[in-house]
């Protein structure tokens, strides 16, 4: 079955620097990778997505690159702020959503 | 209006009881999951239902017991409770099933306490 891996679990960032998160997945048939955020004591987000024919994609602050070849695909959070501290968690689909393990993200002010 | 409900939200209970929890989404969705999250934050799926019909079952004790009466719902039974139960169940939903790459949408969750 699919397997996902994130890293790091943890990251500690200034605000205003990027933050940038990585993951791989081992089923070269998933089609589906979006990443959640998680704020504490709160449900997960999705917060962006990206499907198997696309490269890159960005929604503002944040984007996410994805490699099929590698099978790896990252986040990129530019311009850092103290509330995009969370648990960011990618995931990879192709009958089920298989999540990563997260990454806890802080960003100092 | 709530896209995606579960109660409740907060449980707590002795081992050996039996509870449920219960799931609700008014999204119109095909597909409801559970999934649990652990104290270390890993969230695992643990059931799949695509209207009504059981599509995914993991590898989960069968103390857990789904039921889906309808597509807008899916509550989750527990059976003898044990400590290694305790953790925080998700409900979601997503418009096609099963995931077929659409966004899930979670619940708040259950914060499921055993002692």
């Amino acid at each position: 079955g699919e397997n996902v891996e994130q890293h790091p679990s943890t990251l500690s960032v200034q605000e205003g620097d990027s933050a940038v998160i990585k993951c791989t997945y081992s089923d070269s048939a998933s089609n589906y990778f979006p990443w959640y955020k998680q704020e504490l004591g709160k449900r997960p987000q999705l917060i962006i997505d990206i499907r198997s024919n696309v490269g890159e994609k960005k929604d503002q602050r944040i984007a996410v690159t994805l490699n099929k070849t590698a099978k790896h695909f990252s986040l990129h959070i530019t311009e850092t702020q103290p509330e995009d501290s969370a648990v960011y968690f990618c995931a990879a689909s192709i009958q089920k959503l298989v999540f990563g393990t997260g990454t806890r993200l802080l960003v100092s002010p | 209006d709530t896209a995606v409900s579960q109660t409740p939200k907060y449980l707590v209970t002795q081992m050996g009881n039996d509870k449920s929890i219960k799931c609700e989404q008014n999204l119109g969705h095909d597909t409801m999951y559970w999934y649990k999250q652990d104290s270390k934050k890993f969230l695992k799926i643990m059931f799949s239902y695509n209207n009504k019909e059981l599509i995914i079952n993991e590898t989960v004790p069968n103390r857990f017991s789904p039921k889906s009466p309808d597509k807008a719902h899916l509550n989750l039974h527990i059976n003898s409770l044990e400590l290694g139960d305790s953790a925080v169940y998700f409900c979601a939903s997503s418009p096609k099933g099963p995931h077929g790459g659409t966004e899930a949408f979670f619940g708040q969750g259950t914060r499921l306490t055993v002692v």
